[in-house]
């Protein structure tokens, strides 16, 4: 198992644009969680998945803000229009039941 | 009132020394809670966990939990300067997402 995998590691885009985010969990984890980290903060929660469902989203996200986690495999986030204060980087995490998270390296969004 | 809180740090301690990183949260009802390591550009990494009152050791870390006072600590035994990083503290009150505080700095001085 390589642990969970993110891509693309570094994504730079232009104010206005769409971009889409890619996670693969541990394959035995059914708990994926995306997470917003920006410098000098502790992960900020953004969604849960279990299986394919999602089952929270935060009220931060906005409507730009979508996920998705077809048949319970890697999960997908896309941020519409996006605006400068969306740049962070963005923690994908897996885990099985409630023993911890297992977090990928995570995709840096720059916004210029 | 943020719901965990931690001390921004730096926290600075010579090797060899016990480095003791704090935590506290407000929501009464917590009932897991998590100490990641997370080095500078990095993802954070889990350290421990720890459900009931009490310690819980494992190898040079030991986490602490007092529920009474809300209070988690991380105590780390003969600190190295690899133990140089952010430590966040992280709590679930049993829904299904876990809240991060902003994390304590450390630095082990050579």
């Amino acid at each position: 198992d390589t642990g969970v995998s993110q891509n693309p590691r570094h994504k730079i885009t232009k104010r206005g644009q769409n971009v889409t985010f890619r996670c693969d969990p541990i394959s035995e984890h059914n708990r994926l969680y995306w997470y917003r980290q920006t410098l000098g903060q502790g992960p900020e929660f953004l969604t849960y998945f279990q299986n394919e469902a999602q089952l929270e989203k935060s009220r931060l996200l906005s409507d730009r803000f979508s996920a998705e986690r077809p048949k319970g495999s890697f999960s997908t986030l896309e941020i519409q229009r996006t605006e400068q204060g969306d740049s962070a980087m963005y923690l994908c995490a897996s885990s099985l039941g409630q023993s911890g998270y297992t977090f990928g390296s995570g995709t840096r969004l720059t916004v210029v | 009132q943020k719901e965990v809180e931690q001390n921004s740090g730096p926290l600075s301690v010579p090797e060899g020394a016990i480095a003791s990183l704090n935590c506290t949260y407000s929501d009464r009802g917590s009932q897991s809670f998590f100490w990641y390591r997370q080095y500078s550009g990095k993802s954070p990494e889990l350290i421990m966990f720890i459900y009931s009152n009490g310690d819980k050791e494992d190898g040079r870390f030991t986490a602490q939990l007092n529920k009474a006072s809300q209070y988690v600590s991380l105590l780390i035994r003969d600190s190295q300067p690899s133990d140089s990083a952010t430590y966040l503290c992280a709590v679930n009150t049993g829904g299904f997402k876990t809240i991060f505080g902003a994390g304590t700095r450390l630095f082990v001085k050579a």
